[in-house]
């Protein structure tokens, strides 16, 4: 079965890193890019960034850029999104989802990782 | 970058009735690289509509997308139970970048 698999939620404050990370079943990797969205509490859907895991070229959302940093480890089929001091603004559910749909659109989803900032 | 706009906000219908969702574009959308996803509580979103009419695997024909240019239109014919939800629509753009409509959320 093809799916992506999320690391489990988190608890931190306010200037920790954290690094989390989306595991492929192994149909994706090689193929697919790998797109990480944010949703806040309450809110929509926002596009933070891309990754395609042959090459690890990688893009990001202009209202991403400088705040994330998305990356892959190929032996491992996951990829991870990291940031390296976390703000309470991004307490938020995020997913990493698979682009597939003719090339245009999100057809895997995974989970999605709960991550809680609070002092 | 283009802004996706959905309306209304929220709709309010029964089952069986038909829902009929817009998502407007800033500017005009190139190759029809529109996309329409659902979201249920708790859930992570699930694609439905992808190149504005393309169903995705396993979505139900009761769902259909079109238009083209910078009006967008997700119809389910009659509603079911189970798809009382939120409603995203989405553009890609190439080389590569994706954004979101606000959402569009179908109410009992």
């Amino acid at each position: 079965e093809v799916q992506l698999v999320q690391s489990g939620a988190e608890v931190k404050k306010p200037g920790e890193s954290l690094k989390i990370s989306c595991k492929d079943s192994g149909y994706s990797f090689p193929y697919y890019w790998i797109g990480w969205v944010r949703q806040m509490p309450g809110k929509g859907l926002e596009w933070m960034g891309i990754i395609y895991p042959p090459d690890s070229d990688t893009r990001y959302s202009p209202s991403f850029q400088g705040q994330v940093t998305i990356s892959v480890d190929k032996s491992m089929n996951t990829a991870y999104l990291q940031w390296s001091s976390l703000k309470a603004s991004d307490m938020a559910i995020y997913y990493c989802a698979r682009l597939g749909g003719g090339g245009s659109a999100l057809d895997i989803w995974g989970q999605g990782t709960m991550v809680t900032v609070s002092s | 970058e283009t802004v996706l706009t959905q309306s209304p906000g929220t709709l309010s219908l029964s089952p069986g009735e038909r829902a009929t969702l817009s998502c407007r574009a800033s500017q005009s959308v190139t190759g029809n690289f529109l996309a329409w996803y659902q979201q249920k509580p708790g859930q992570a979103p699930r694609l439905l509509i992808y190149a504005a009419s393309t169903r995705a695997t396993g979505i139900p024909d009761r769902f259909s997308g079109s238009g083209s240019g910078t009006d967008f239109t997700l119809t389910i014919s009659r509603l079911e139970p189970e798809d009382f939800a939120v409603y995203y629509c989405q553009h890609y753009v190439t080389p590569i970048a994706l954004t979101f409509g606000g959402g569009t959320k179908v109410e009992i």
